[in-house]
């Protein structure tokens, strides 16, 4: 039961580039979120599905996409990284019988030359 | 939406000593408010948590309270120990599963 995993765990891209951060949890959660955490700025919600087959922007989502490929699997896209994107980012996950406590993947720091 | 202040940023405190944390929130219709630890490094992780139907929530050396007429929340860790030394982050919700969170607070449990 690995729960929540991410990957990569670190990456570098050049301005104008593109990736896909990728996110799966294992618990039979609903509803899951990306954040993106900046020092002095705690965790600030990217984007998150409640349920599967549904999408909804956060408090940050200008330069981001996802997707909900299934119930397990949530995705981060860059399509044009800019320095600003500088981050580390973290998928998360929480279902009705956990009460709201999100379970949070490892994190994936992402460097934008 | 949600804005959830956390104070202070920074918190140094001898070991043995108590730690306090405070925040405060704007959404009166949040009911769900959630503390996290963070270790240099690692993920998030859940610590304690407390519902609006309740105002004091204890486990073992950590302690939350809750004033929902003034709208602000405080984790109490009493003891403190050099694992305690982390980055904490209080969270507020309206039940809707989405979560904000407030900037954190970095403390330092000095040997």
């Amino acid at each position: 039961n690995a729960g929540v995993t991410q990957t990569p765990k670190f990456q570098v891209l050049k301005t104008g580039q593109s990736m896909t951060l990728q996110c799966a949890q294992d618990m039979n959660h609903n509803s899951m979120y990306w954040y993106r955490q900046d020092p002095g700025m705690g965790l600030r919600l990217i984007y998150y599905s409640a349920s599967e087959g549904t999408t909804d922007k956060g408090e940050v989502p200008n330069g981001y996409n996802v997707s909900r490929l299934n119930k397990r699997e949530f995705s981060l896209r860059l399509e044009s990284a800019a320095p600003s994107q500088t981050s580390v980012y973290f998928c998360a996950a929480t279902g009705r019988d956990t009460y709201n406590e999100q379970f949070f993947g490892p994190g994936t720091r992402l460097t934008v030359l | 939406g949600e804005n959830v202040e956390q104070h202070p940023s920074t918190l140094s405190v001898q070991e043995g000593d108590s730690a306090v944390i405070k925040c405060t929130y704007s959404d009166s219709a949040s009911n769900y408010f959630p503390w996290y630890k963070q270790e240099l490094g690692k993920r998030p992780q859940l610590i304690i948590d407390i519902r609006s139907n309740v105002g004091e929530k204890k486990d073992q050396r950590i302690a939350v309270t809750l004033n929902k007429t003034a709208k602000h929340f405080s984790l109490h860790i009493t003891e403190t120990q050099p694992e305690d030394s982390a980055v904490y982050f209080c969270a507020a919700s309206r039940g809707d599963y989405k979560l904000s969170f407030g900037a954190g607070t970095t403390v330092t449990v000095r040997a």
